[in-house]
This record gives C-alpha cells, sequence and structure tokens, in this order.
C-alpha cells in the first residue's frame, strides 16, 4: 500500500487565479496520476505524471490549464490555472504500488467563486 | 467508449439487513477495483479482483468476478452503520490502449445504513 498526503485539503479560490495542488507519497513510486471528481460525478483521470519528462494528458485536457510537475519518484504537483466556476472538483492524487493495486490520496477540495 | 454501470445508485437499508451491489459493462477488463469512500475523504481501496470467476472476502464483505470479466458483485452481509459510504467500481482500461492508470470508474453506489 501506499500512504498519500495532498495540500491543500481545501480552499476557495478567486475565478481568474492559479491553485498548485501538492501531493507527497511515503515510498517512491512509477506512476502517479491526477483525477478529478466534480460534484456528484465519478472520478475522471486528469493526466499521468512522468518523471523527469512532460505529463501524458487525457482527452479533454491540457497542459496550459493543468500543468504537472514530478521532481521526483515522491512528489507531484498540478496547478489548476485561470480558474473558473466549472473548475470547482475534488482532485486527487494516485499512484499504483503493483501490478493492479491503485490508491488514492484523501482529496483537494476546490470551489471557485 | 468503455463503461461501468453500478447498481443500485442509492441503497438505504436497517443494520442487520444483507445488501448486493453490480458493476457490469460490455468491456472485459484485466482487473477490477472496489473502492469506498467517504464524504470528504478519497477513495480507499477495498480489493482487486483478476480472474475470472474470483471470489475475495474481506470480513463481511464479499466480491466476486464474472466469469467472463465483465462485471463484478459486491455483497455486504449484516450490514452496520460504519458500512455507510459511497462504493466505486472501477475497471483497468490499459489492456484496451487506455493509459495505464486510467481506471474506468462507475457512478457508484450510495449506501446508507441506518442503525
Amino acid at each position: 500500500s501506499a500512504v498519500i498526503s495532498q495540500k491543500p485539503s481545501r480552499d476557495i479560490c478567486q475565478r481568474g487565479t492559479s491553485l498548485t495542488i501538492q501531493c507527497q507519497v511515503d515510498s517512491q513510486v512509477t506512476m502517479m496520476f491526477w483525477y478529478r471528481q466534480q460534484p456528484g460525478q465519478s472520478l475522471t483521470l486528469i493526466a499521468t505524471a512522468n518523471q523527469g519528462s512532460e505529463a501524458t494528458y487525457e482527452s479533454g485536457f491540457v497542459i496550459d490549464k493543468f500543468p504537472i510537475s514530478r521532481p521526483n519518484l515522491t512528489f507531484s504537483t498540478l496547478t489548476v490555472s485561470n480558474m473558473s466556476p466549472e473548475d470547482s472538483s475534488i482532485y486527487l492524487c494516485s499512484v499504483r504500488t503493483g501490478v493492479y493495486e491503485q490508491y488514492f490520496g484523501p482529496g483537494t477540495r476546490l470551489t471557485v467563486t | 467508449t468503455q463503461l461501468l454501470e453500478q447498481s443500485p445508485q442509492f441503497l438505504s437499508i436497517q443494520e442487520g439487513e444483507n445488501l448486493t451491489v453490480y458493476c457490469n459493462s460490455s468491456s472485459v477488463f484485466s482487473s477490477l477495483q472496489w473502492y469506498r469512500q467517504e464524504p470528504g475523504e478519497g477513495p480507499v481501496l477495498l480489493v482487486t479482483v483478476v480472474t475470472g470467476g474470483e471470489v475475495k472476502k474481506l470480513k463481511r464483505l464479499t466480491f466476486q468476478f464474472g466469469d467472463a470479466r465483465k462485471d463484478s458483485s459486491l455483497h455486504i452481509t449484516a450490514a452496520q452503520p460504519g458500512d455507510t459510504g459511497l462504493y466505486l467500481c472501477a475497471g483497468d482500461s490499459s489492456n484496451y490502449g487506455g493509459s495505464q492508470g486510467n481506471l474506468i470508474f462507475g457512478k457508484g453506489t450510495k449506501l446508507s445504513v441506518k442503525p
């Protein structure tokens, strides 16, 4: 298993600003991901955070809007840029530790006003 | 498009009752995970099933993966208020050209167990 922490746990931000979310894992992991869970919805993969190279984004998500850093095997950041109310969601960091097992952080609850 | 359909969407029962939650798809998955999520928290992994027909037990929870690896069920025996939460199934789509780690999630079953 893996212990994942995220900062901040929640934030209220104004339209047009940016927020950077941090994800820290208690062990080195190769595969780290960022998901979004919109209100009342299920989880959607935003991107895979690759260590030492650019993140791989899923359809519908772009680097300019969601820049990601992965400086080492235990840490990643996701920035939500130029926010609008539609970005209000829970953002979740996730890691895969084995062939199949995937674990999630506690999430960052973002509200954009 | 791969979809995972969960049913029922909502379930409210009394303590001590049994229940079953279903997760169905027209696609085959290499593995399927079940998670429980409580308000304000991230999903917590309960179990991973990999082999068709596999049955796994976690105390009062029994998980089954369909023979064709397209469906799964979660059965809770003698439910307790502590079982309350959102139950999510998620299938691994990487063997279909999806990104590794791109779990396809169902919409979840919101379970409420009343004392």
